[in-house]
């Protein structure tokens, strides 16, 4: 299987910041790696796909880039509705893997 | 937009079968734009996919739930099942139906709690 390792596993931050998280795998997702943004209660949400793609309706603070093993998920000003967990997942080999989860707190 | 709702029991007993079912709408099951897949989150804990299936019957699973998990289609009722066999504590979670498209999950339903215990 193909582990993702995320870091930080959990971020405090403020209104306005720019934020950077980074996700390894353990062998090549070529550029098949996504980012999803999950809240409490919720189904995640995907943010981002084939590494720097942003899905419809995900607002343009939100960025990626990478590709092989090596992938980071940019916000670039923090906004409060931005508070959140946030998952890296690979989709270039099965079992699809998801990393370990990033909270962003305030 | 396809629209995915799970529904099955919230509580089942150590050693029995948890079977859920995903109602679609928005699309028909048997659509080849997707493959439907599940994935489950343990409380408080990351997400681990399930599998999926796709053209109406081929399945593919995680080689760690695989001897357990059985994923099917029901066409003219536009729902998925997922049967999983001899569920243990550590199958407390929540699990969710979604869809899989040009490799990224996309649709997400809501999600439906189970918690395996006596």
């Amino acid at each position: 299987d193909i582990q993702m390792t995320q870091s930080p596993s959990s971020l405090s931050a403020s209104v306005g910041d720019r934020v950077t998280i980074t996700c390894r795998a353990s062998q090549t997702a070529s550029k098949y790696l996504n980012w999803y943004q999950q809240k409490p209660g919720k189904a995640p949400r995907l943010l981002i796909y084939a590494a720097s793609t942003l899905q419809s309706g995900v607002p343009s603070r939100f960025s990626g880039s990478g590709s092989e093993t090596d992938f980071t998920l940019t916000i670039s000003s923090l906004q409060p509705e931005d508070f959140a967990t946030y998952y890296c997942q690979q989709n270039n080999i099965t079992p699809y893997t998801f990393g370990q989860g990033t909270k962003l707190e305030i | 937009q396809v629209q995915l709702q799970e529904s099955g029991p919230g509580l089942v007993k150590p050693s029995e079968t948890l079977s859920l079912t995903c109602t679609v709408s928005g699309d028909s099951v048997s659509s080849d734009t997707y493959y439907w897949t599940w994935v489950r989150q343990p409380p408080g804990k990351g997400l681990e996919w399930i599998g999926y299936i796709y053209d109406s019957g081929t399945t593919i699973y995680n080689p760690s739930l695989k001897s357990r998990v059985s994923l099917s289609i029901d066409t003219s009722t536009n729902q998925l099942f997922l049967k999983m066999t001899s569920v243990t504590a550590t199958d407390t979670a929540v699990y969710y139906c979604l869809t899989e498209q040009r490799f990224r999950f996309d649709f997400w339903g809501p999600g439906i709690m189970v918690i395996v215990s006596s």
